[in-house]
This record gives structure tokens, sequence and C-alpha cells, in this order.
């Protein structure tokens, strides 16, 4: 068990839906990362935040937005969703010491949109 | 921008055999990561490597990182089943925010 919580684990929806996908990282990390996996596009980067601001953007669609709670959980909408959005979603979270930054995944949300 | 290689990007070996794993990246960092992901499932934490020369060893895998030449090299010994997966490497990019950047994936599939 990483100390990622990722709910829920399993989404089917319908596309032009919205979803969002929640995240609460292990104790004590201030960044969260979202991460996106699909066969064709391997693991893609989304969105990092640390301590509840935007710290960078991967290719994240304009469809898509995150943001982190005061908590530091962090939750990711989906809108307008397309065939294509079917994936896995990760968070990870980390915190950087002197011996690095060492992400944790969580267990991934399965997107499915029929 | 920063780019992060990973070369062969799928791999069949036969149980028993050695083969090494390489991850390029394109810019300075002196932390490389390694993670491995079973079908299905999470990515797991194998290795962290934190200075050039760094070695690192857990059963049949060894990692090593080589900061001057932007390369990690993960090493399998002896080949078994088990090892079927898809390893990762990560590159931390130093800064005053952290930020932890992923290579493509190497599947490997051992094969009896």
């Amino acid at each position: 068990d990483s100390g990622v919580t990722q709910t829920p684990k399993h989404l089917i929806t319908a596309t032009g839906q919205r979803v969002t996908l929640r995240c609460s990282p292990r104790s004590g990390d201030l960044s969260v990362y979202w991460y996106q996996q699909s066969l064709d596009q391997g693991l893609q980067f989304l969105i990092q935040y640390y301590n509840g601001e935007e710290r960078a953007k991967g290719n994240i669609l304009e469809r898509f937005s995150a943001q982190q709670f005061p908590d530091l959980h962090s939750e990711l909408n989906l809108s307008s969703l397309e065939l294509g959005d079917s994936a896995l979603y990760f968070c990870a979270s980390s915190t950087t010491k002197e011996g690095g930054t060492e992400a944790f995944f969580g267990q991934g949300t399965r997107l499915t949109v029929v | 921008e920063l780019k992060v290689e990973q070369n062969p990007l799928f791999l069949s070996m036969q149980e028993g055999k050695n083969y090494t794993i390489y991850c390029n990246y394109s810019t300075t960092s002196d932390r490389l990561y390694w993670y491995r992901q079973d079908p299905g499932k999470s990515l797991e934490s194998l290795f962290v490597l934190l200075s050039n020369g760094a070695v690192k060893q857990e059963g049949r895998l060894m990692a090593s990182l080589d900061t001057k030449a932007r390369l990690s090299t993960l090493h399998i010994t002896a080949a078994v089943h088990d090892l079927s997966a898809t390893y990762f490497c990560a590159v931390d990019i130093r800064g005053y925010y952290d930020k932890v950047i992923f290579g493509p994936g190497t599947s490997l599939s051992v094969i009896p």
C-alpha cells in the first residue's frame, strides 16, 4: 500500500459526460501529480500541484482541469468526455527530501467512456 | 524541454538470460528512479539513484546511474518469468519545485 488513495477505482460513463476523480496523497506529501495511461499513449503526465498551486502542466486537454485543496487532496475533472479519454488515471504524491523526490502512486481509476 | 527515453520499448527474453534496459534523459539531473508496473496495476518503486555512480541491487535487478552521460541502466540477471512487467525510469528535475518526468516504459516479457 503506497499510502495514496484514489477513488473511484472504476468508472463507466457515456460520451459527453463529466466526471471527477479524487486523490488523497500520502500524509505529509505536498506534491500531487496526475497521469493518464492508455495503450497507445503510454504514461502521460497531465498536471502537477504543489501545496495547492499548479506547478507544471503536461499534455492536459482543455476539457480537463484539476485542483488541489487546502487539505492537499486533489481532484481531476474530465468534461465533454470522448471515447478516447478511456484510460487508467493515476495520481501520485511526493515530497522532496535530502534523499530525493520519490513519487508514490495510487492504484488508479480506470475510466471507460462508452 | 526535458526528454526521457528508454531503450528498448519492448523486450522478450528467455528465462536465465541477461539483459540491460537503458534510460537516457536530456537535462541535468542527479536523481533517477526506476518503477515497475504489472498489467492493470499501479507503479511500484524499485530503485532510487541519487548520485553519479550510484548502483543499487535488489534480487536479479541492478540499477546504475551515470549523470555525466545522462544515462541509467537496469540490468537483469538470469531472468525469471516473475520479472515480466513494464519498467519505467523517471527523472527528478531539481528546482524550487520538485518534478518527476517518466520515460515511455519498457515492456518486458520473460518466456520459459
